[in-house]
């Protein structure tokens, strides 16, 4: 199972919006919705943030969203901050019954 | 509150063994799915394995399938992960992640890891 596509680096300025793509196939994003988005800063253990999709854990902020159209899943954030700088990882269920990730995006917060 | 802490990482030679064990706390393990996910310094994340609340399913990923075992003592409220043939490549941070449900492999929980290196 190949890992999901994601861009391995993104950056924006404080207030504004960044969208992360992760593309999969039909055999993962395509077919399930089982979609979930990961945070991770250095040194620390990820933290769920979107699941299902475009579900969020409680206590997660509303600034972050997701979506999904066709093999390809997107995480929003809106009213970007310096606490956003961190890695995300995608991940998605597969045909296989099995989980894959996608490689990563390290957000920059210029 | 729910909290994992694994344990049992370490340094091993290229073929040799190790047993990780992740003891949870504020739940109970027998109602959910637990999974294995480990992190190669400096890369990214990686699904090792998933057992089934139950105990009944498991799975692995490609990379491991054969060498690994996960199990589970709901006595000790504990999984494990037992890795036998070590490559370099196993290398990694491992984590072990808490399912949402019973295999719906979205992880709500994580430990902070614990740290196996494979060398000479």
């Amino acid at each position: 199972q190949s890992a999901l596509t994601q861009p391995a680096s993104m950056s924006g300025s404080p207030g504004q919006s960044i969208t992360i793509s992760c593309t999969g196939t039909s055999s993962d994003i395509g077919d399930y919705n089982s979609v979930s988005w990961y945070q991770q800063h250095p040194g620390k253990a990820p933290k769920l943030m979107i699941y299902d999709v475009n579900n969020r854990p409680s206590g997660v902020s509303n600034r972050f969203s997701g979506s999904k159209s066709g093999n390809t899943a997107s995480l929003t954030i809106s009213g970007l901050r310096a606490e956003d700088e961190a890695d995300y990882y995608c991940s998605s269920y597969t045909s296989s019954s099995t989980l894959v990730f996608g490689g990563g995006t390290k957000l920059t917060v210029l | 509150e729910v909290q994992l802490l694994e344990s049992g990482g370490g340094l091993v030679q290229p073929g040799g063994s190790l047993r990780l064990s992740c003891a949870a706390s504020g739940f109970t393990v027998s109602t959910y799915a637990m999974n294995w996910v480990r992190q190669a310094p400096g890369k990214g994340l990686e699904w090792v394995s998933i057992i089934s609340s139950s105990g009944g399913t498991t799975y692995y990923a490609d990379s491991v399938k054969g060498r690994f075992t996960i199990s589970r003592d709901n006595s000790k409220n504990t999984i494990y992960l037992q890795m036998n043939s070590l490559r370099a490549e196993d290398t990694a941070v491992y984590f072990c992640a808490k399912d949402r449900g019973n295999y719906v492999i979205q992880f709500d929980s994580w430990g902070q890891g614990t740290l196996v290196t494979v060398s000479s």
